[in-house]
């Protein structure tokens, strides 16, 4: 039963224009919310965060928005860059557990 | 600097011939843990680590040992590589749910 979801395997949009990465989750203890990049050839490196009490958090050009209701994060880069053109996991954990537990990635393409 | 270290990189071996891959961080962190990553399937936790002496399993444990005799240091151990092993892996340390991770391991098992 996979627990957190990204339902969209790639995403391309133009240099400038936002891009929404999107993750549901289903275990209602979840409580703090990752997103992480991946360039081809590296480790994944983490992005931003957001953890319950917070619907929104921002940090430059890169915003999470959590919809807790719906069970819903989502990520928005605004304005895209070539640069960001990586596979962005979401991740999600408990405050009981150090473990995280990771969708299964969107490829991102920005195209100059 | 702040670092997951990972050895090898790169590794071909073939069935049956056991490997151990090394993890090693110098951030004192007490959680580590092991991760693979296929295609289409994401990252999938291996094993992990709380602390010294202290490892469980993570989703998809068979055909993997972990030791963790030492804070900085978590060595992945395949016993008995067969194929389905072949994969990109990835060793992680976290402080307060960061996970910080290595570059990974390519693994092949011919």
């Amino acid at each position: 039963d996979q627990q957190v979801k990204q339902n969209s395997p790639s995403l391309s949009v133009q240099e400038g224009r936002i891009s929404i990465l999107n993750c549901d989750y289903t275990n209602s203890m979840f409580d703090y919310f990752l997103w992480y990049k991946k360039y081809p050839a590296e480790g994944p490196t983490f992005l931003i965060s957001i953890s319950s009490i917070k619907d929104k958090n921002e940090d430059g050009r890169f915003t999470v928005f959590l919809n807790k209701s719906a069970k819903h994060l989502s990520l928005h880069i605004v304005p895209s860059q070539p640069g960001d053109s990586a596979v962005y996991f979401c991740a999600a954990s408990a405050t009981t557990s150090e473990k995280l537990v990771f969708g299964k990635g969107t490829k991102l393409t920005v195209n100059p | 600097e702040a670092q997951v270290t990972q050895n090898p990189r790169y590794l071909i071996t073939v069935t049956g011939k056991k490997l151990t891959v090394t993890c090693s961080q110098n951030m004192n962190h007490e959680y580590m843990s092991w991760y693979r990553q296929d295609p289409g399937l994401g990252l999938r936790q291996i094993y992990y680590s709380m602390n010294v002496e202290v490892t469980d399993k993570g989703d998809v444990p068979e055909g993997y040992k972990v030791s963790r005799k030492e804070k900085r240091n978590f060595p992945l151990i395949l016993e008995s590589p067969s194929p389905n092993q072949t994969s990109l892996y990835f060793c992680a340390s976290s402080f307060s749910g960061e996970l910080f991770f290595g570059e990974g391991s390519r693994l092949t098992v011919l």
